[in-house]
């Protein structure tokens, strides 16, 4: 089992379409918790970074970590064309900072 | 934001030259950097962790002897590709750790390496 799962999807959406993207992990001692989407052929370009459980919202992204279940969420509101990316979870525990990443979801935003 | 340059964005070499790829960070001293590779349609794949003024420590697997990296100053990190061979055609990526900003990482825009 991989430290972090993540569906690669693709998810296809029409535009103004709430997505919701997912990340699973089986290290508890993960502490920071952090969304990037990346365009093709780009780097990645970091999205929300949060630290332990709980929401945090900016502007149309909120991410959500739920740290019992071991679950992460990042969703995206009035979803635009030009969302259309990669979008990768990230984390790494307190101690280290050498994040674990998951395999990226692209998704497709459709007008 | 902060801001991470890696240069050159394409290279293409001849097998057997060597390439080197420049990371930069551009607003901030970073004591860490990383560097990855990546495969069409797959995630990131560590290479190294690259601290300042110490050796780099490679992931398994990855040959230290061909891929150099040199990390001299807190705000630029090298990557040395010796030897190119074909197989080593791919997307490289760095990132830096932003200790002022809690240890957030900040990725440069990578570098695509084709080997003719």
């Amino acid at each position: 089992q991989k430290e972090v799962e993540q569906d690669p999807g693709p998810l296809s959406v029409p535009e103004g379409a709430i997505v919701s993207l997912n990340c699973t992990y089986s290290n508890s001692a993960f502490q920071y918790f952090m969304w990037y989407r990346q365009y093709s052929r780009k780097g990645p370009e970091l999205l929300m970074y949060t630290y332990s459980s709980g929401n945090k919202e900016d502007g149309r992204f909120t991410a959500q970590v739920d740290k019992s279940s071991k679950y992460i969420s990042l969703f995206i509101r009035d979803s635009q064309p030009s969302d259309s990316a990669t979008y990768l979870c990230a984390m790494s525990r307190g101690g280290s900072y050498i994040p674990t990443f998951g395999r990226g979801t692209s998704l497709i935003v459709h007008p | 934001g902060a801001v991470v340059s890696q240069h050159p964005s394409r290279v293409i070499c001849k097998s057997g030259t060597s390439v080197k790829i420049e990371c930069r960070s551009l607003d901030f001293q970073a004591t860490t950097m990383f560097w990855y590779r990546q495969f069409p349609k797959q995630s990131l794949m560590l290479m190294a962790t690259s601290n300042e003024g110490s050796k780099a420590t490679y992931e398994q697997g990855v040959e230290k002897d061909k891929f150099l990296i040199n990390h001299a100053s807190l705000t630029l990190s090298t990557l040395t590709v010796t030897s190119a061979h074909p197989e080593d055609s791919s997307f490289y990526i760095c990132s830096a750790r932003d200790p002022d900003r809690g240890n957030t990482i900040y990725f440069g825009e990578g570098s695509w390496l084709t080997v003719v």
